[in-house]
């Protein structure tokens, strides 16, 4: 069975760097398969934030693009998610997800709440 | 692509019938998800390709539709099923969900 973990600092000052990792088991992230990540701020809907393929190649949501970076790690099974120069606006709950080819979501992580505070 | 929901809540009772809207700013064929999050969770996926299960949703849930609308179906209303659904079209980058139907007791 497929899992997957988000981890990373639960605070970040504002205009600083996000940096999250999704670490996967049961499955290869060097697999055919689409891997992302998706926020939720709190009492509000989700957001796509981006993806990416086995790879390497990345498709970001353009309302975010100019900050975002995500990228595999082969070698430890994991994928990250950088955000530059946060705001309050940035608080939210951090899913990283799995995605097939045709883009259908199949797994979630837990999710992990980023708040963004001085 | 933006992507509406109606109701955006509704109240119903164990043994109803549940059927939640989802409709597109333009057509995107049958590339449309499902998702359920119970308070505190993370989401959990529902359906595909509008009308596909996956693996291990009850046969309560069913789905429907094509081009820009679509609809949700619970056929009997389970005490488990009290939660927000939201839909995704994965049609066109950037993916972009519903605002999300809130399901609660009557």
């Amino acid at each position: 069975q497929v899992q997957l973990q988000e981890s990373g600092p639960g605070l970040v000052k504002p205009s600083e760097t996000l940096s999250l990792t999704c670490t996967v088991s049961g499955y290869s992230v060097s697999s055919d398969h689409y891997w992302g990540w998706i926020r939720q701020p709190p009492g509000k809907g989700l957001e796509w934030i981006g993806s990416i393929f086995h790879t390497g190649s990345t498709f970001y949501n353009p309302s975010l693009e100019s900050r975002v970076t995500i990228s595999l790690d082969t070698s430890k099974n994991q994928f990250s998610l950088r955000l530059n120069s946060v705001t309050a606006a940035d608080t939210a709950v951090y899913y990283c997800a799995r995605a097939d080819t045709a883009m259908i979501i199949r797994s979630w992580g837990q999710g992990t709440l980023v708040s963004v505070s001085s | 692509i933006q992507m509406t929901q109606s109701p955006s809540s509704l109240s119903a009772s164990v043994g109803d019938r549940v059927t939640i809207t989802c409709r597109a700013s333009q057509a995107i064929s049958n590339y449309l998800a499902w998702f359920q999050q119970r308070p505190g969770k993370a989401p959990k996926s529902l359906i595909y390709a509008a009308s596909s299960l996956q693996s291990g949703v009850p046969s309560r849930f069913s789905g429907s539709g094509s081009g820009t609308d679509f609809t949700l179906t619970i056929s009997s209303l389970q005490p488990e099923d009290f939660a927000t659904y939201y839909c995704q079209q994965y049609n066109i980058h950037p993916f972009t969900f519903g605002p999300g139907t809130k399901v609660d007791i009557k």
